[in-house]
């Protein structure tokens, strides 16, 4: 059974630091990559994709993935309240299907 | 641009009552549909996908079935709730890059 984990957090910073967010994942055949946010009550928002090894950037987020370790990250720079969430990564399987973490409480407090 | 739609927002039903969910999507042809459910403290675990009309492929086995009556319609229904049904139904749809893009969820209390 294919499982990705994260630490449920919460993670605290304060207002303008980076906040760093794991995640391993189990299927070493999983190609594809994605870090959503949610807010409370909401539905997940897509905010990274990320399909090979290295880094990528979009604004203040950056997605990382290391494929031989099974390991994928999200740094979120210069944090703002506004980025208090739950943040949820998910690994791509068969027919596009998404296989979740629990997700990581970030807290930015200003 | 693509939307997607469920309906109700919100439902509460007593143990033991019928279901229907609804999932539309605008703006796209013969998507891959996705049902999801978020249950308090527990993460997204996906319940049923379609890759065309008719075609249905369950994950979980449980008391919900699916359907997808037309290309852009997706449906999850129950026969008779159960307390443990209760969560946020979330219906999702994906693109050619593997993305997938939620609406806005169904959340559901059992009673």
């Amino acid at each position: 059974q294919k499982e990705v984990e994260q630490n449920s957090g919460p993670l605290s910073v304060p207002e303008g630091a980076i906040a760093s967010l794991n995640c391993t994942y189990s299927d070493r055949g999983s190609q594809s990559f994605f870090w959503y946010r949610q807010y409370s009550g909401k539905s997940p928002e897509l905010i990274m994709s990320i399909y090979s090894n290295g880094d990528k950037e979009d604004g203040r987020f950056t997605a990382q993935l290391n494929k031989a370790s099974q390991y994928v990250s999200l740094l979120i720079r210069d944090s703002q309240p506004s980025d208090s969430a739950t943040y949820l990564c998910a690994v791509s399987g068969g027919y596009s299907t998404l296989t979740f973490g629990k997700g990581t409480m970030l807290l930015v407090s200003p | 641009s693509q939307t997607i739609h469920q309906w109700p927002a919100t439902l509460v039903q007593p143990v033991g009552s019928p279901l229907s969910l609804e999932c539309t999507v605008e703006g796209t042809s013969n998507p891959n549909l996705y049902w999801y459910r978020q249950a308090a403290g527990r993460g997204l675990q996906l319940l049923f996908y379609s890759v065309g009309i008719g075609q249905i492929s369950s994950e979980v086995p449980q008391n919900l079935s699916a359907s997808r009556p037309q290309d852009r319609q997706f449906i999850l229904s129950s026969k008779k709730l159960l307390l443990s049904d209760s969560g946020f139904y979330l219906c999702a749809w994906v693109t050619k890059y593997d993305e997938q893009f939620f609406g806005p969820g169904t959340r559901l209390t059992v009673l």
